[in-house]
C-alpha cells in the first residue's frame, strides 16, 4: 500500500547546528504533519501543513522550527539552531483530506531519530 | 487540553485469546478515534477508525465507542504472536480534525 518515507532514519548532530528532516508523503495526499516523540513519552503534535501554509502548530513548535514543501518535493522540518531537548523521534504523516464522514486516517512514516549532542 | 489515557500499560495474552485495550479521553467534543499499532522501530499502522457510538469492525480488530463515558476500546480477536506491538489510541476533536492526541500506548505481547 501507499507509504510515507522518512529520510534519514537516524541523524546525529551537535547542539547549535541546523538539521533538516525529510519526508516523502503519499503522492496524492494534501495534508502533512509532524509529530514528536521523546523516548518513553507520548507522541505529540507539532504542526500541520496544507496548500503551502502552516494550518496549526502546537507550543512545541518553537521559533527555531520551520516547515516547507517546495514544488511538491519533500516535506521538510528544519530546526535551526538545535537544542539538547530536540532529541526525539520525529514522525511525518500525510492524509488526503482532513475532515468529512469517514475522513482518512493520516498515514505515518517510520520516524527519524534525532540525537542532539 | 485533551488528555488521552490508555490502560493497561502492558498486556500479555495467549495466542487465540481475545485481547482488550482501553482508552479514555477528556474532551466530550471529540469525534474522531483511531487505533494505531507500532511495531518496534517501525511506523504506525492504522487499524480501525470510529466516528460514532457503537462498534466498528476491521478484520480481527473491533473498536467500541461510548462518548458519554468518554471511552473507546479495541478488541483483537484471535491474536497472533505477530500482533505483539504497542497499540496507540489517537483522538481528534471537532474543532480541529488535523490534530491527533495520542495516548501513551499499551504494549501487547501475544505468547504462542
Amino acid at each position: 500500500g501507499p507509504k510515507v518515507l522518512q529520510i534519514p532514519s537516524h541523524q546525529i548532530i551537535d547542539m547549535g547546528q541546523m538539521v533538516t528532516l525529510n519526508c516523502d508523503p503519499v503522492s496524492n495526499h494534501l495534508y502533512f504533519y509532524w509529530y514528536k516523540q521523546i523516548l518513553g513519552q507520548q507522541m505529540e503534535f507539532l504542526v500541520n501543513f496544507y496548500n503551502g501554509k502552516v494550518m496549526e502548530k502546537s507550543k512545541l513548535f518553537k521559533d527555531q522550527f520551520s516547515v516547507e514543501r517546495p514544488d511538491g518535493s519533500y516535506f521538510t522540518l528544519k530546526i535551526q539552531p538545535t537544542a539538547l531537548e530536540d532529541s526525539a523521534v520525529y514522525f511525518c504523516a500525510s492524509s488526503f483530506r482532513d475532515r468529512g464522514p469517514g475522513n482518512q486516517a493520516p498515514l505515518f512514516g517510520e520516524g527519524t531519530r534525532l540525537s542532539v549532542l | 487540553q485533551q488528555k488521552v489515557q490508555q490502560s493497561p500499560e502492558s498486556l500479555t495474552v495467549s495466542e487465540g485469546a481475545m485481547a482488550s485495550l482501553n482508552c479514555t479521553f477528556s474532551d466530550g467534543t471529540s469525534n474522531n478515534f483511531r487505533w494505531y499499532r507500532q511495531h518496534s522501530a517501525k511506523g504506525l499502522e492504522v487499524l480501525v477508525s470510529i466516528f460514532s457510538d457503537g462498534e466498528k469492525e476491521e478484520g480481527r480488530f473491533t473498536a467500541h465507542l461510548n462518548r458519554a463515558n468518554l471511552h473507546v476500546s479495541l478488541h483483537i480477536r484471535e491474536p497472533q504472536p505477530s500482533d505483539s506491538a504497542v497499540y496507540l489510541c489517537a483522538v481528534s476533536m471537532n474543532s480541529n480534525y488535523n490534530v491527533l492526541y495520542f495516548g501513551s500506548g499499551t504494549k501487547l505481547t501475544v505468547e504462542p
